[in-house]
Parts: C-alpha cells; sequence; structure tokens
C-alpha cells in the first residue's frame, strides 16, 4: 500500500505570495493532519480533516487554511506569506476506528523557503 | 493544554550499547495515548512505538521499550544494543483519547533529541 504522499516537496516563494500544498493520505485513510516543523518552534499542529470537514484546528493565524476533498486528498493554504513560515509541513493520515490508536502516518513534508 | 518536554537535545550512544530518551508531560486528562517518533535524516517521520494510558504494562517493540510511570507523567524510551540506522531525531508525542473536539488529530510533540551513534 503506497504511503502518504505531498507535492511538492520544495518549494520557494516570495513574502507577500501565497502556497497551496497537496497531501495524499494512505488509500482508506479518512483522517488528515497538518503540521509545522520549524527549528524554533518544533513540531506544530495546524488542523485536521475527516470527511472533507475540519473538525480540530491548531494557534495559527487565518492565513493558513485547508480543506480536504472527497477522496480524503487535502490541500493546505497559506496567503501572504511571511518569512517566518518557512518551515517544513508534514502532513499525516489516519486509519478510521478508534482501535488503531489513533496512529498518523506521515508524509516526507514540503520544505518552503520564503525569501 | 498539554504540554511535552524532552530535557535532552542531544544524546549519543556507542553502537551496540544502551541508551534512554527522557520524555516528561503534563496533562490533566486521565485517557490518553503516548507516542515516540523517529525522523531520520530523510524526514520521512516514522512511529517507533505507543503507549495507551490506562494499560500498566510498559510496551516493547524489538529493541526499543519504554518505562511509563503516569503517576509521574513520565514516558522514557529505552534503545538497547543501538545501531547505526537508529541515529535519528527522537520525539515524543501526546494525544488525548478521541472524546471529540480538541482530541481530533493533534499531536502534541516535544522539542525532540538528535540521537547520534557512534560506531
Amino acid at each position: 500500500k503506497a504511503g502518504v504522499t505531498q507535492t511538492p516537496r520544495y518549494l520557494i516563494k516570495t513574502r507577500g505570495q501565497q502556497v497551496t500544498l497537496s497531501c495524499s493520505p494512505i488509500s482508506g485513510h479518512r483522517s488528515v493532519s497538518w503540521y509545522q516543523q520549524t527549528p524554533g518552534q518544533g513540531l506544530q499542529f495546524l488542523f485536521e480533516y475527516f470527511s472533507e470537514t475540519q473538525r480540530n484546528k491548531g494557534n495559527f493565524p487565518g492565513r493558513f487554511s485547508g480543506r480536504q476533498f472527497s477522496n480524503s486528498r487535502s490541500e493546505m493554504n497559506v496567503s501572504t506569506l511571511e518569512l517566518g513560515d518557512s518551515a517544513l509541513y508534514l502532513c499525516a493520515s489516519s486509519p478510521p476506528g478508534q482501535g488503531m490508536y489513533n496512529e498518523q502516518f506521515f508524509g516526507p513534508g514540503t520544505r518552503l523557503t520564503v525569501l | 493544554a498539554q504540554t511535552v518536554t524532552q530535557s535532552q537535545p542531544e544524546m549519543s550512544v556507542q553502537e551496540a550499547e544502551t541508551v534512554t530518551l527522557s520524555c516528561t508531560y503534563d496533562t490533566s486528562e486521565s485517557d490518553y495515548y503516548l507516542f515516540w517518533y523517529k525522523q531520520p535524516p530523510s524526514r520521512q517521520m516514522i512511529l517507533v512505538i505507543r503507549q495507551e494510558a490506562y494499560k500498566q504494562q510498559n510496551a516493547t517493540e524489538n529493541r526499543f521499550s519504554v518505562n511509563f510511570q503516569k503517576a509521574a507523567k513520565s514516558f522514557s524510551l529505552k534503545i538497547s544494543d543501538s545501531q547505526l540506522g537508529d541515529a535519528a531525531m527522537y520525539f515524543c508525542a501526546y494525544k488525548m483519547a478521541n472524546a471529540g473536539g480538541t482530541s481530533y488529530g493533534k499531536l502534541t510533540f516535544g522539542q525532540g533529541t538528535i540521537l547520534t551513534v557512534h560506531p
């Protein structure tokens, strides 16, 4: 079974631009979570989607948004990019059901650099 | 809010030796999950081991085992017979058991411990 895939793997943008990152979960997984990883702040939870609905959101400004499609693929968007948005963005998918310890399977990440 | 603390930014171990990585957490919940994740230089995060808070027995996965002390809110990872491939950043993570709302999909991570394995 294919793992979580994220595209693109690397991205360079300039301040003020917007960016869209994509995440394809493992087949059959319906929950997708997004995280931002920086050297200073570590790994921080952005949001979680399940069946096209955002169920949870971390403490990030409204410039960070996401959505999920009917095939469970998810996108996150960052508008009006700031230098501090430079980070590795990770997505993770989880299988359905309570009995799976809600284990999250991570993708390789998208490295975003804002100049 | 839940917090996870890893007090060892870096650790090193000789190949074939044993190393223990520390993790403490703070929560008012009684039902939750704890995880150790490994992030090698390739950046793909991999689950190493998991522990359910209501289970008193410490989890074990081959060379990896945990020492879960619920009252002390401590969750350390022991790696036995260390191998060169164990070199990575290790993250301790907490997740509230699913009860809706703010528990969905959210892992709270520690700052990580870089493990170096010397041949």
